[in-house]
């Protein structure tokens, strides 16, 4: 069955640290995206991808970097992490662009604790 | 500015009752509105998709009403189930670029 996976599930990190989380799609999909998700907020998107070699910025980009080498990686990197960014990260994927009709499925998410 | 708010925060129920969650938003224009369930420690899962010429989607047990007018959804869930227990979380899709605006949730605790 195709899926949406990502690693690690949990990850502690120092201050200033260069950290990536990993995300992995077999759906075979062109648009892949992560996401940040707070407690008492909606999930905030951070960067997205239409395709290979495609990246764009999304409402809360700043300190976070992807990269779209082939279809089915989207790896996000924390260049300096800091403890703002302590939270749960999810990676999604869908086949077309999400502002049209179509699902977008979601990764198992990733505890990321900056310390 | 585009704005998606679900009410209630959270939200107890017995085991076999019915419920009502609230979505209303600000996103104009607007393409679509999904509504997620999303488990403790999992990622969302899609229960509904309803554009704006839709009024009604039902997926088993939950039923989603959308008013384009007033720019407000529900979701129903009906003869609730300890399973239910999850936060559901309204998403508003915009058609122009890339805008896909999520609500902080509802959390439905289900008692047995």
């Amino acid at each position: 069955d195709a899926e949406i996976t990502q690693s690690p599930r949990h990850k502690i990190t120092e201050t200033g640290r260069q950290v990536t989380l990993a995300c992995h799609q077999t759906w075979n999909h062109n648009n892949m995206f992560w996401y940040r998700q707070d407690l008492g907020h909606g999930l905030r998107l951070i960067h997205y991808s239409y395709g290979v070699q495609d990246t764009n910025k999304g409402e809360v980009s700043d300190g976070y970097s992807v990269s779209r080498s082939n279809t089915e990686d989207l790896p996000l990197t924390l260049e300096s992490a800091a403890s703002s960014q302590t939270s749960v990260y999810f990676c999604a994927s869908s086949d077309h662009r999400q502002g049209m009709n179509t699902e977008a499925f979601f990764g198992q998410g990733t505890r990321l604790t900056v310390v | 500015k585009n704005q998606v708010e679900q009410s209630p925060q959270s939200l107890i129920i017995l085991e076999g009752k019915n419920c009502t969650l609230q979505c209303n938003y600000t996103v104009s224009p607007f393409s679509n509105l999904r509504w997620y369930k999303q488990d403790t420690g999992r990622g969302p899962v899609s229960l509904t998709i309803m554009t704006f010429s839709e009024n009604t989607k039902s997926n088993g047990r939950y039923t989603a009403t959308l008013d384009a007018d007033t720019k407000q959804s529900s979701l129903h869930i009906t003869a609730s189930q300890l399973s239910d227990s999850a936060s559901y979380i309204c998403v508003v899709g915009a058609p122009q670029g890339f805008k896909t605006i999520f609500g902080a949730g509802t959390r439905l605790f289900v008692k047995a």
